[in-house]
């Protein structure tokens, strides 16, 4: 059973780009959400999706957005991309969005 | 605000030892609780998880026992190996809402040889 794939790996941007982050969830999991993780901050809860629908979103910005298609993949968006984006973002994927949450490992983004 | 805290930032273990480690949370309507471990480089890969309704369980190696009174969780790694060296969260959900996980700060913990 495949995990929780996200795309790239790594990433390179200038102050001012856009970037989108792709999630591919586990297969026949519904429920999407995105996490960022950085030194200072932790893990912090970006949003969450399930079947096309953002259920929750947190304290960002509305540069940061996303969406899930109907095949439950998801890709989140930042636009005009400040150096403190910089960040490792996550996606997890749950059956719910309940219960058992499985991280991808992550695309590392890097503002410059 | 989302706080889920951890007590100590750093464990250090001899290998074979058991560890401990300890998770405060903050809301008490949160319901399910989950502990994760993140080495370099790397996503939290899931260890172990509990709900509300239960205040032990135990996996392989590990016990997660909840204290829903003094809204405490804490992690037991029994005979410690060099391979659990690696970042230790906790995260609860249904704080602040469902489908959303609030994160403890981590907690380093590294393996003696």
């Amino acid at each position: 059973k495949a995990g929780v794939t996200q795309t790239p790996r790594y990433l390179i941007k200038t102050r001012g780009q856009q970037v989108t982050l792709s999630c591919s969830p586990i297969s026949g999991h519904r429920s999407v959400s995105w996490y960022q993780q950085t030194p200072g901050q932790g893990l912090q809860f970006l949003f969450e999706y399930f079947s096309e629908t953002q259920r929750n979103k947190g304290n960002f910005p509305g540069r940061f957005s996303g969406r899930q298609f109907s095949n439950s993949r998801s890709e989140m968006n930042v636009s005009t991309l400040e150096l403190g984006d910089s960040a490792l973002y996550l996606c997890a994927s749950s059956s719910d969005g309940l219960y058992g949450y499985t991280f991808g490992s992550g695309t590392r983004l890097t503002v410059v | 605000g989302e706080s889920v805290g951890l007590h100590l930032p750093t464990l250090s273990v001899q290998e074979g030892d058991n560890s401990i480690i300890n998770c405060a949370y903050s809301n008490s309507a949160s319901d399910y609780f989950i502990w994760y471990k993140q080495e370099s480089g790397k996503g939290p890969q899931f260890i172990i998880d509990i709900r509300s309704n239960m205040d032990k369980r135990q996996g392989q190696r590990v016990t997660v026992l909840l204290n829903k009174t003094v809204k405490h969780l804490s992690l037991q790694i029994a005979a410690t190996q060099p391979g659990d060296s690696a970042v230790y969260f906790c995260a609860e959900n249904g704080a602040y809402g469902n489908n959303r996980l609030a994160f403890g700060k981590g907690n380093q913990v590294v393996v003696i040889p």
